[in-house]
């Protein structure tokens, strides 16, 4: 258990909609970061949030987007769904944006897009 | 750019032989290094990192990794393999430098046979 929790655990879209998913972060964590995962890769970076901002993004087009509270809890959507997008939707949280800081990883969202 | 390979997808071991698991990088500058442990159905659960202290790093679970700059490798060995280490495993290397953006591997799946 990493204190990392996500939600949902899996949902299932059509192409063209649009997705919310949920991370709560360890209690003390300041930073987040969201990794897409799909069926036999290793997690690819999406974006990581230190205190509410966006702090540094991979390849990923403008629909992709999040939100980081100031509880540290954070969202991820995505909008016009293409069923590339199907995949495992990990987050992670530490403690701070540092480069070498420990992250824990939720258990992730599976998204399916039909 | 950074990259890792991963030689085999798939490792198998008895129980209690050895655990070599194959990771080389490619870097431009001196890596941070890393190696996870993906159980079904969980999230990434850090085994141990290189930072550029000691060479021969010890994690948890009985894993140990050591940075050879010469070979460009950053091998994940354990003596006795056990049931329980059955997982999936990903090398992931991140620029000490730039940004906190780590890439990883494709991951090699370790299956135990009793």
């Amino acid at each position: 258990e990493t204190g990392v929790t996500q939600s949902p655990t899996h949902l299932i879209k059509t192409r063209g909609q649009q997705v919310t998913l949920r991370c709560s972060s360890q209690s003390g964590h300041n930073t987040v970061s969201w990794y897409q995962q799909a069926l036999g890769q290793g997690p690819q970076f999406i974006f990581q949030y230190y205190r509410e901002e966006e702090n540094g993004r991979g390849n990923f087009p403008p629909r992709f987007s999040g939100l980081q509270f100031p509880n540290y809890s954070s969202e991820l959507n995505v909008n016009a769904l293409e069923l590339d997008d199907s995949a495992l939707y990990l987050c992670a949280s530490s403690v701070t944006s540092g480069r070498t800081d420990t992250q824990y990883f939720g258990p992730g969202t599976r998204l399916t897009v039909l | 750019a950074q990259s890792v390979t991963q030689l085999g997808s798939h490792v198998s071991v008895s129980e209690g032989a050895l655990v070599l698991l194959r990771c080389n990088y490619s870097s431009s500058v001196p890596p941070y290094l890393f190696w996870y442990v993906q159980y079904p159905n969980q999230g990434l659960q850090l085994l141990l990192k290189y930072t550029s202290a000691a060479t021969l790093v010890k994690g948890i679970n009985g894993f140990e990794a050591e940075f050879k700059k010469s070979e460009t490798s950053f091998h994940l060995t354990k003596p006795s393999a056990h049931m329980s280490d059955a997982a999936e495993y990903f090398c992931a290397v991140s620029d000490p430098g730039g940004s906190y953006i780590p890439t990883f591997g494709r991951g090699t799946s370790l299956i135990v046979h009793p």
